[in-house]
């Protein structure tokens, strides 16, 4: 079975520009969820999709973040206008709806660099 | 004051050792507590989970959660060259919502 999965791996972008994450989640996962290290900093909760509604979006830190998941399956992060402040590592996790454990699934990440 | 707490160490070992690593944390309402194991340049996989206060073991690792003292334990015996990673404590109060994160301790196993 295949795992979450992330595009691209590194990403080297100047600021003002706009930047595009995609995750994958693994087959079947309704949750799927956003998180982002800062460097020399904890991981931390950007939002969450249950299928294809945002059910929190308590942690994106402002409006230049635009997150989306088409028909409930890959998400997409986009950043417009990149600041060097969101350098970074950013995560993309899935789970079940239900089941018997309450864990999340990692993709490998994002390493976004902003110049 | 953080939400979790992590000693961000690094903390070296010789092979064999036995490895305590801890997280406290401030909300009491967490239930569920998991421990993950992260490689460099690897995402977050899980090693342990735990719901509510109590003991877990699983070959070499034991989890440990004591929710009166708002205190979590991984313990690894036997430790091997391969443990050499970020461990992070992770939890959550419901199942589906975000984790919330200890900033992981730098663990290095040495031969």
């Amino acid at each position: 079975e295949a795992g979450v999965t992330q595009f691209p791996s590194h990403s080297v972008i100047e600021k003002g520009q706009t930047v595009t994450l995609r995750c994958d989640p693994i087959s079947g996962h309704d949750n799927l969820y956003w998180y982002r290290r800062v460097m020399g900093k904890e991981i931390k909760f950007l939002l969450h999709f249950v299928k294809e509604s945002k059910q929190d979006e308590s942690g994106m830190p402002n409006n230049r973040f635009l997150a989306e998941r088409t028909g409930g399956t890959y998400s997409t992060l986009k950043v417009q206008p990149a600041e060097l402040e969101d350098s970074g590592v950013y995560f993309c996790a899935s789970s079940p709806l239900s089941g018997p454990y309450n864990e999340q699934f990692f993709g490998p990440g994002t390493r976004l660099t902003v110049l | 004051q953080k939400e979790v707490e992590q000693d961000p160490g690094p903390l070296s070992v010789p092979e064999g050792a036995i490895v305590s690593l801890n997280c406290t944390y401030s909300n009491s309402a967490f239930q569920y507590f998991m421990w993950y194991r992260q490689y460099s340049r690897k995402g977050p996989e899980l090693l342990m989970y735990t719901y509510s206060s109590g003991n877990k073991e699983d070959g070499r690792f034991t989890a440990q959660v004591d929710k009166s003292s708002k205190y979590i334990s991984l313990f690894i015996r036997d430790s091997q060259p391969s443990d050499s990673a970020t461990y992070l404590c992770a939890m959550n109060w419901n199942y589906g919502q975000n984790f919330v994160f200890g900033p992981g301790t730098r663990l290095s196993v040495l031969p």
